[in-house]
């Protein structure tokens, strides 16, 4: 089974500044089978990234994603006042995992 | 739009087998995997297994000797049994439908149920 490890596990942050987070996989995932979602409390969660660098449709251009093998990163450009969530990566490889997610919370 | 929505008892006993159902609407089930993804109170996801719309399978390894995924083409539902629960199992349990796209190679959930809370309790 493949372990997503993210970090940090809380990101304390204010509205505007720029937030990076870290997935990183215990072997070589294909960026192809890698994706990242955000989740706010009550909530389902909800695909922002696939593909670790393609935009889901109607994903601000804030949120974008890089990396491939073992290391990928989300990023949101400027935090806006709903961005504050959990966020999770995913991979399928022959089993899917999540990540244990990072929190981004208001400073 | 497609809208996934789950159904079920909301509280199980210990021993015995909880069963959920996920109705899709706004799209065909056909042509498509979908999948069962859970998640304990205030922890992480854990993904259950999917079914593809033809019946086959594939499953969580830590869960497989407990779970079973079925398909209902004509009435646009899946449905979910997970065997001798315990407390263990107690979640919001969400469907939703997983894209495995050969060209461009692509793996990921598009559109998530709103989820279902399933107690584990006597």
């Amino acid at each position: 089974e493949i372990v997503l490890t993210q970090s940090p596990g809380t990101l304390s942050l204010s509205p505007g500044e720029r937030a990076t987070l870290s997935c990183r996989a215990s072997q070589s995932v294909s960026s192809s089978y890698l994706a990242w979602y955000q989740q706010k409390p009550g909530q389902a969660p909800r695909l922002l990234i696939y593909g670790a660098s393609t935009r889901a449709t109607g994903i601000p251009d804030r949120f974008s994603g890089s990396g491939s093998g073992t290391d990928f990163t989300l990023t949101i450009s400027r935090l806006e006042p709903e961005d504050f969530a959990v966020y999770y990566c995913q991979q399928y490889v022959t089993s899917v995992t999540f990540g244990g997610g990072t929190k981004v919370e208001i400073k | 739009q497609v809208q996934l929505q789950e159904s079920g008892p909301g509280l199980v006993k210990p021993s015995e087998t909880l069963s959920l159902t996920c109705s899709v609407s706004g799209g065909s089930i056909n042509s498509y995997y979908w999948s069962w993804i859970r998640q304990p109170p205030g922890k992480g996801l854990e993904w259950i297994g999917y079914i593809y719309y033809s019946g086959s399978t594939n499953y969580n390894p830590s869960l497989k000797s407990r779970v079973t995924i079925s398909v209902d083409t004509s009435k646009n539902q899946f449905s979910l049994n997970l065997s001798s629960v315990t407390a263990a199992d107690t979640a919001v349990y969400y469907c939703a439908r997983q894209r495995i796209v050969v060209a461009p190679s692509a793996r990921y959930f598009d559109y998530w149920g709103q989820g279902t809370l399933v107690t584990v309790s006597s």
